[in-house]
């Protein structure tokens, strides 16, 4: 099945700690994003990412980074330094195709700081 | 992303009844997507309009792209219990090297 995964769905992390959220693509899409979603609120960018080897700061980017070593996977860190890391963070990507521009969601992690 | 605006911001419908929504923005899209999102998952594209004035249907939702390019139409006919979530639309502006702004939600709410 084509698609995106996160894993884990279910995240806890003491206060003081980074953490990885994974995730992968295997539908050949270029471009990939991190967002960040808080109760009853839109979404917000975090950081995106059109081809291997670039990313780009979106408008929340502070305590958080990014690698995009391969085309599929496109890990975000949660760092010390994100002042209220609890949220459901969601990954996408979509095709770099501006006559036919779609993103796709994965599933979301959902990360609790204790 | 900056932010599109949706409205309304909630509804409550009877079981049976049609839902209208819609999304606007001060810049001109190319593009609309419409999403649904359910509680704690990630949201599915519902679908994707790339013309000014196309009118598309996937099943008993229709989505219209508005001719001035910067509004966008939701509709649901006959809604069902399961058509409960938040509804977004969403879309790429010219020159904003690929980012998506994203409206701030439908949500939706389906009595029996």
């Amino acid at each position: 099945d084509g698609g995106i995964t996160q894993s884990p769905k279910y995240l806890f992390r003491k206060e003081g700690q980074n953490v990885t959220l994974s995730c992968e693509q295997n539908l050949n899409h270029d471009a990939m994003y991190w967002y960040r979603q808080d109760p009853g609120q839109g979404l917000r960018l975090i950081y995106y990412s059109q081809i291997v080897n670039d990313f780009q700061k979106g408008d929340i980017a502070e305590g958080y980074s990014v690698s995009r070593e391969k085309k599929e996977s496109f890990p975000l860190t949660v760092t010390s330094a994100q002042k209220n890391p609890t949220a459901f963070y969601l990954c996408a990507s979509s095709v770099s195709d501006r006559s036919t521009d779609t993103q796709y969601f994965g599933p979301g992690t959902r990360l609790t700081v204790l | 992303g900056q932010q599109l605006n949706q409205s309304p911001q909630s509804m409550f419908i009877q079981e049976g009844e049609d839902v209208s929504m819609n999304c606007t923005s001060s810049s001109i899209f190319n593009t609309w997507l419409w999403y649904k999102q359910d509680p704690g998952e990630g949201p599915v594209l519902l679908i994707a309009l790339y013309k000014a004035g196309e009118l598309t249907s996937n099943g008993r939702l229709t989505a219209q792209f508005g001719i001035t390019r910067k509004d966008s139409f939701l509709n649901i006919s006959a809604s069902i219990p399961s058509d409960v979530g938040i509804y977004f639309c969403a879309g790429p502006p010219p020159n904003t090297g690929n980012q998506f702004y994203f409206g701030t939600g439908t949500s939706l709410t389906v009595i029996p």
